[in-house]
């Protein structure tokens, strides 16, 4: 089965700093990685995803990341982050032998003034 | 743009009561799906759904859960005689196919806290 790890439970920026949240997946075949966010009590709401056509991927809100199979990773960033930006970022990828999502543990990102 | 709408926001249940969680998947959509994520862990698959019936489940969703679609439009997850554990935010979430390149809409959650 599919795992994807974020590596960092909680990361703290600057505001204007740059956003760098990881992922790593566990596959041997690349798979389909999405990156989701989730604002306090709202639901999840997907920033980007990739799906081979390009391994640089933007997203919504200035965020974009990167594939790369040799690393097994799919990285979130931001260059200057904003603290609107403040939120729970989870990692997913979608399992190999359903329909459903494996998600990430998440990393809580906190934007400081 | 369309949502996928939970009700209610949250949900107080005394310990062995049944409770039923409302989803209003977004309309063309035709595939539907039940995550947990019980507080400050991750989000957990439960079931997904299509053609009115399950094609998936997780090991959670045992024989306490169910789910239905009563209508054209709702999809709800019933608990038949809730845990402490239980205690979780629920999301309901759709597709419109189940090609892995298609993203799941997730609503806002319905937060379940079990007394």
């Amino acid at each position: 089965a599919q795992s994807v790890t974020q590596l960092g439970s909680h990361v703290s920026v600057s505001e204007g700093a740059l956003v760098l949240l990881r992922c790593n997946y566990s596959s041997s075949v690349p798979p389909y990685l999405f990156w989701y966010v989730q604002y306090p009590n709202q639901g999840l709401q997907l920033l980007l995803k990739y799906t081979s056509a390009a391994t640089l991927v933007k997203g919504i809100n200035g965020f974009e990341a990167e594939f790369k199979k040799s690393e097994t990773s799919f990285h979130l960033t931001k260059p200057s982050a904003h603290m609107s930006d403040a939120a729970e970022y989870f990692c997913a990828v979608r399992d190999n032998y359903g329909q459903n999502f494996v998600f990430g543990p998440g990393t809580r990102l906190s934007v400081l003034p | 743009e369309p949502e996928v709408t939970q009700t209610p926001s949250h949900q107080v249940t005394q310990m062995g009561q049944e409770v039923i969680l409302h989803c209003v998947p977004i309309s063309n959509h035709l595939y539907f799906y039940w995550y947990r994520q019980i507080l400050g862990q991750k989000v957990e698959f439960l079931v997904s759904f299509y053609n009115n019936e399950i094609s998936e489940k997780s090991e959670i969703f045992d024989d306490q859960f169910s789910v239905e679609r009563p209508d054209g439009s709702n999809f709800t997850l019933k608990i038949r005689s809730t845990k402490l554990e239980d205690s979780a935010m629920y999301f309901c979430a759709s597709s419109e196919t189940d090609r892995e390149v298609e993203p799941q809409h997730f609503g806002d959650g319905t937060r379940l806290s079990i007394l």
